[in-house]
């Protein structure tokens, strides 16, 4: 089974802060995808990867970046926090060999910005 | 753009079947997904169907597409307690790439 780890389960930073969420796989998989989870707007994409060193933005980039040096590991950063970013943060990843949307989900870091 | 609407939530009993509807508006979807998110948990795909198929069954899962409506539902037979979660509907389209577009997400809960 592939794995997707997300390093915390649970963040508490403050406005203003520097904040990296962590998403690694265990299997030799293309896409990451980083997406935030609010009620009732479902999930929203931020940024995504098909492969080493490239990332791409998806419908709500601001306030992100991503970093993607080796294809296992995927991360999302926020450059300065702010209390409109606390929210759950899923990252996910897909095998293009499963076909298209077959992804496999990390348990979520719920991050709190005070 | 692309957009997915679903009803926030549903209560059903025990034993009684279930049927969550999710609407989309992007005509050009190639496959439509149910994803199913348990308390704590990431999201694990259910099922997925492609846009030139009506219907799909899969144990106690039946999903229905209506492309002329661009109508999805999952209909879950002799719903269990343990059927309760978040259920998201999503889909990827020509051109999309890999993305997937989520839904708002339908609460289901459960009763005795």
């Amino acid at each position: 089974d592939v794995k997707v780890t997300q390093s915390s389960r649970y963040l508490v930073k403050r406005t203003g802060e520097k904040v990296f969420l962590e998403c690694v796989q265990d299997m030799d998989h293309e896409n990451m995808f980083w997406y935030r989870q609010d009620p009732g707007l479902g999930l929203r994409l931020i940024y995504f990867s098909y492969d080493v060193k490239m990332k791409e933005k998806g419908d709500i980039p601001e306030g992100y970046s991503v970093s993607r040096e080796k294809k296992e590991r995927f991360s999302l950063i926020l450059e300065s926090a702010s209390t409109n970013q606390t929210s759950m943060y899923l990252c996910a990843n897909g095998d293009r060999a499963l076909g298209l949307g077959s992804y496999t989900f990390g348990s979520g870091t719920r991050l709190t910005v005070v | 753009g692309e957009d997915v609407e679903q009803s926030l939530f549903l209560s059903v009993r025990e034993g009684d079947s279930s049927v969550i509807n999710c609407t989309y508006t992007d005509s050009s979807s190639t496959y439509l997904y149910w994803y199913k998110q348990e308390p704590g948990a990431g999201l694990q795909l259910l099922t997925y169907i492609f846009s030139n198929m009506d219907m799909k069954q899969d144990q106690r899962l039946t999903v229905l597409l209506n492309k002329k409506d661009k109508h999805l539902s999952l209909r879950i037979a002799d719903t269990q307690t343990g059927d309760s979660a978040i259920y998201f509907c999503a889909e990827s389209f020509t051109g999309g790439g890999n993305k997937l577009t989520f839904g708002t997400g339908t609460q289901l809960k459960v009763e005795l």
